[in-house]
């Protein structure tokens, strides 16, 4: 069982409208979460880092949050646009490991 | 800015075949990763190397070799291609372990 669940799947939503990402982990002892964005095309390119101590970072129109006692993290993306569009991945470090979620596929449509 | 290249964006190989898979960092990282992305499982780690000659096995590593001969350059080997060796693989890099890992734009390879 992957130890890092992300949800939904994919998500397709209306360029400007605001959406939420999921992300919950059961790795352990956790260290940091990134949250990265990858186009279609391209390896991924970090978003954010929390660590344990940090509840929420933004990086323009991306808030992530972590709830590091229920283990869950988010992602939300405001006023989308069609650049939004892409894999969306949450990946927990351990001590010495990164365990990679599986990603969300967003699409913003016009 | 951190860049990291793959030798090719796309291969198209024939089972039984020989892969050679080229990756190189220009910021002087440590640590170099190769994974494979598959639709639904995510990216997985094939084999990482803290240091030039050094090498460890991932979550995946059967099938595929690594050379680590000078630090800027990580090489994945298949030694044989199969078909389910087809897939999307990627490299990174990082300065450290845990630290943010910087990836290449990947090579998408069919065998067939």
């Amino acid at each position: 069982k992957n130890q890092v669940e992300q949800s939904p799947q994919s998500l397709i939503i209306l360029e400007g409208k605001n959406c939420t990402l999921q992300c919950n982990y059961t790795v352990s002892p956790f260290s940091n979460l990134r949250w990265y964005k990858q186009d279609t095309g391209r390896g991924p390119v970090s978003l954010t880092i929390m660590t344990f101590s940090e509840n929420t970072k933004s990086n323009g129109r991306y808030t992530a949050t972590l709830d590091a006692d229920t283990k869950q993290s988010s992602l939300h993306i405001t006023a989308s646009q069609l650049s939004d569009s892409a894999s969306y991945i949450c990946v927990v470090r351990e001590i010495n490991d990164m365990r990679f979620g599986a990603g969300t596929r967003l699409t913003v449509k016009p | 800015d951190v860049k990291v290249t793959q030798s090719s964006r796309y291969l198209v190989k024939r089972t039984g075949e020989k892969v050679f898979l080229e990756c190189v960092q220009d910021m002087d990282h440590e640590n170099m990763f190769w994974y494979r992305q598959d639709p639904g499982l995510g990216l997985r780690l094939i084999y990482f190397s803290y240091d030039v000659k050094m090498k460890e096995k991932g979550d995946i590593p059967e099938g595929y070799s690594v050379s680590r001969e000078k630090k800027e350059r990580f090489s994945l080997i298949l030694e044989s291609a199969s078909t389910n060796q087809t897939s999307m693989y990627l490299c990174a890099s990082s300065f450290l372990v845990g630290y943010e890992q910087y990836f290449g734009p990947g090579t998408r390879l069919t065998v067939t």
